[in-house]
């Protein structure tokens, strides 16, 4: 079945500093990937996505890239706060399906 | 609040007991998906409607569980028997259709504790 693989698990970076999530998918089909956000006790909420016809996307200080071959998509944050601590998800979707595979998350922690 | 909303947020039960959420999606959104989330995992998809008809759901999903949007609006989620396994947090979400998949904006949840 799909799998998604997200690393790391957890990320610990001075304010200021960049962090890099990636994910792995299996799913060749997948064609869409989006980018939640979680905070404690909080619903996820998308940050920013990107179609399969795109190799890069970037908003203000978040970019996503995606390498279709190898089937791998990475979330990019410059600039870090303490705000953007939280737990960050990855997903691929198959759009005709509907369905999205998400990762396990990765706690972010920006320390002031 | 123009939202997703879920009721219950929270629901304490029996093992063995049956129980029902419900999920109401923004009002223009035609499909709908279920997902279950348990502490340090991603949102597990149960199922997914679009307009009233169930089109898919998980492998994961036993029988013990189904779901329902008899009006294309409002969905429920039953649980049958439930187990202690069943503890998690329930979340619904909903996107607009359309031949350009779009965001799915996600309720705050229904946390499910089985004694």
């Amino acid at each position: 079945g799909e799998n998604v693989e997200q690393h790391p698990s957890t990320l610990s970076v001075q304010e200021g500093d960049s962090a890099v999530i990636k994910c792995t998918y299996s799913d060749s089909a997948s064609n869409y990937f989006p980018w939640y956000k979680q905070e404690l006790g909080k619903r996820p909420q998308l940050i920013i996505d990107i179609r399969s016809n795109v190799g890069e996307k970037k908003d203000q200080r978040i970019a996503v890239t995606l390498n279709k071959t190898a089937k791998h998509f990475s979330l990019h944050i410059t600039e870090t706060q303490p705000e953007d601590s939280a737990v960050y998800f990855c997903a691929a979707t198959r759009t005709n399906a509907g369905k999205s595979t998400f990762g396990d998350g990765t706690t972010l922690t920006v320390k002031p | 609040d123009t939202g997703v909303s879920q009721n219950p947020r929270h629901k304490i039960t029996k093992r063995g007991q049956n129980v029902t959420f419900r999920c109401d999606p923004i009002s223009e959104h035609n499909r709908l998906y279920w997902y279950r989330q348990t502490l340090g995992q991603g949102p597990e998809f149960l199922t997914y409607f679009q307009n009233e008809a169930q089109l898919e759901k998980s492998r994961l999903l036993s029988d013990r569980f189904s779901a329902e949007r008899p009006k294309g609006s409002f969905s429920t989620l039953e649980i049958q028997r439930t187990e202690q396994g069943d503890s998690a947090m329930y979340l619904c979400a909903s996107s607009s259709g359309g031949g350009t998949y779009n965001e799915q904006f996600f309720g705050p949840g229904t946390r499910l504790t089985v004694l």
